[in-house]
């Protein structure tokens, strides 16, 4: 069974530019997370999507920061415009739903210079 | 609120040695607990976790944690470290919500 995917796995790029981060969660998982890791941290939850809906995003800095999850399955998270600050590893994780195992992607690197 | 303190962010062990690796939580509710491995540059894969039952929980790689309630702890041994442990391990707390609260994680080295 193919695990989560997410790409691209490193982004460098320069500060007030665009960034989006794809993810693929696990076949048939219903609930889709997005987390935020930064160095030497434990992840922290941005959004939850329960099918397409975000079911929790209170922690998604939406002034910059936005994510989509079309029909339930693939997901993309995008940053515009990125800062300094936003430079981290994200990771997306998935579920059967909510309670079960998460299981997390490879994550995406991103670099902000 | 629920939150996780892990002791030590950084533990050295020699190869064979016992791995102990600490984990506190706070939680309002009875929680579900779980450990998390991380090696460089990849996600996270879960070790074990405790939800109900038995509160001796044994995990993949020789792993095993036990849910104290009084002592609000949830910590991960290993009788027996090999090379290939060494990584940075979290421990996490859901209760009765599905949002993951994580600790600052321990980063475990070993020497052969």
């Amino acid at each position: 069974e193919a695990g989560v995917v997410q790409s691209p796995r490193y982004k460098i790029i320069e500060k007030k530019q665009p960034v989006a981060f794809w993810c693929n969660p696990i076949s048939g998982h219903n609930t889709l997370y997005w987390y935020l890791q930064n160095l030497g941290q434990g992840p922290e939850l941005l959004i939850r999507y329960e099918n397409e809906e975000a079911v929790d995003d209170s922690q998604l800095p939406k002034d910059r920061f936005s994510a989509e999850r079309l029909k339930g399955v693939d997901s993309t998270l995008k940053i515009q415009p990125a800062e300094l600050g936003d430079s981290a590893v994200y990771l997306c994780a998935s579920s059967l739903r909510g309670l079960d195992t998460q299981y997390f992607g490879p994550g995406t690197r991103l670099t902000v210079l | 609120a629920q939150s996780v303190t892990q002791l030590g962010s950084h533990v050295s062990v020699s190869e064979g040695a016992l791995v102990l690796l600490r984990c506190n939580y706070s939680s309002s509710v009875p929680p579900y607990l779980f450990w998390y491995v991380q090696y460089p540059n990849q996600g996270l894969q879960l070790l074990l976790k405790y939800t109900t039952g038995a509160t001796l929980v044994k995990g993949i790689n020789g792993f095993e944690a036990e849910f104290k309630k009084s002592e609000t702890s949830f910590h991960l041994t290993k009788p027996s470290a090999h090379m290939s442990d060494a990584a940075e391990y979290f421990c996490a707390v859901n209760s009765n919500t599905d949002k993951l609260i994580f600790g600052t994680g321990t980063r475990l080295q070993v020497f052969p």
